[in-house]
């Protein structure tokens, strides 16, 4: 069974500030989503990283595919009020399935 | 935009009755998909569907639960029998094509058994 380990689950920080989210897995994965997520809506894709040591860039979020592709990471520079809510990775499986983390809920307080 | 429409957004329903969540996917997409997320739980994986069929589906995805695509624009869950643990966001998802490719979901339906 493949899982995807997020951390930290919960995340409160002061506009300004820098903030890394990781999602690690013992297993391979052929491409890693990250998606951000409002109450009461549905996942929104933010980034897909596909190949192993890749860095994707969006705005102030940046977001690296480990070479092994097990592991990835979503850094935030600068965090404004406007980034927060939840973050969620997922892993598309062996089976084309999406494998996701828990979540890390983000504040970010003005 | 082209977008995946869910309905209802709301259901609350009595334990033991069928479900039936709807979904629109965007149209020309080829991959559908059924999660869920039960309240402050992560986002589970039922099913998904290609080709009119069934093309994976996990262990939360036993008897109970059944995807159709009547009529090549509609893609139904159904619950047969509703349980209390049923209670949860069902989202439905499309995509064009598999492998990384983009992942539009629905805003989801919230399903209360009570």
């Amino acid at each position: 069974t493949q899982l995807l380990e997020q951390s930290p689950q919960f995340l409160s920080i002061q506009e300004g500030e820098n903030l890394t989210v990781y999602c690690n897995s013992s297993s391979v994965f052929s491409s890693l989503q990250w998606y951000r997520q409002e109450p009461g809506e549905g996942p929104v894709l933010l980034v897909t990283v596909v190949t192993g040591g890749e860095v994707k860039k969006l705005k102030r979020l940046t977001f690296q595919f480990g070479d092994a592709r097990k592991d990835s990471s979503l850094h935030i520079t600068a965090a404004q009020p406007g980034d927060t809510g939840l973050y969620l990775c997922a892993g598309v499986g062996s089976n084309y399935q999406l494998i996701w983390g828990a979540g890390t809920k983000l504040i970010i307080k003005p | 935009e082209p977008e995946v429409t869910q309905t209802p957004s709301h259901q609350v329903t009595q334990m033991g009755q069928e479900v039936i969540l709807r979904c629109v996917p965007i149209s020309n997409h080829l991959y559908f998909y059924w999660y869920r997320q039960i309240l402050g739980q992560k986002v589970e994986f039922l099913v998904s569907f290609y080709n009119n069929e069934i093309s994976e589906k996990s262990e939360i995805f036993d008897d109970q639960f059944s995807v159709e695509r009547p009529d090549g624009s509609n893609f139904t869950l159904k619950i047969r029998s509703t349980k209390l643990e049923d209670s949860a966001m069902y989202f439905c998802a499309s995509r064009f094509r598999d492998i990384s490719g983009e992942l539009f979901f629905g805003e989801g339906s919230r399903l209360t058994v009570l």
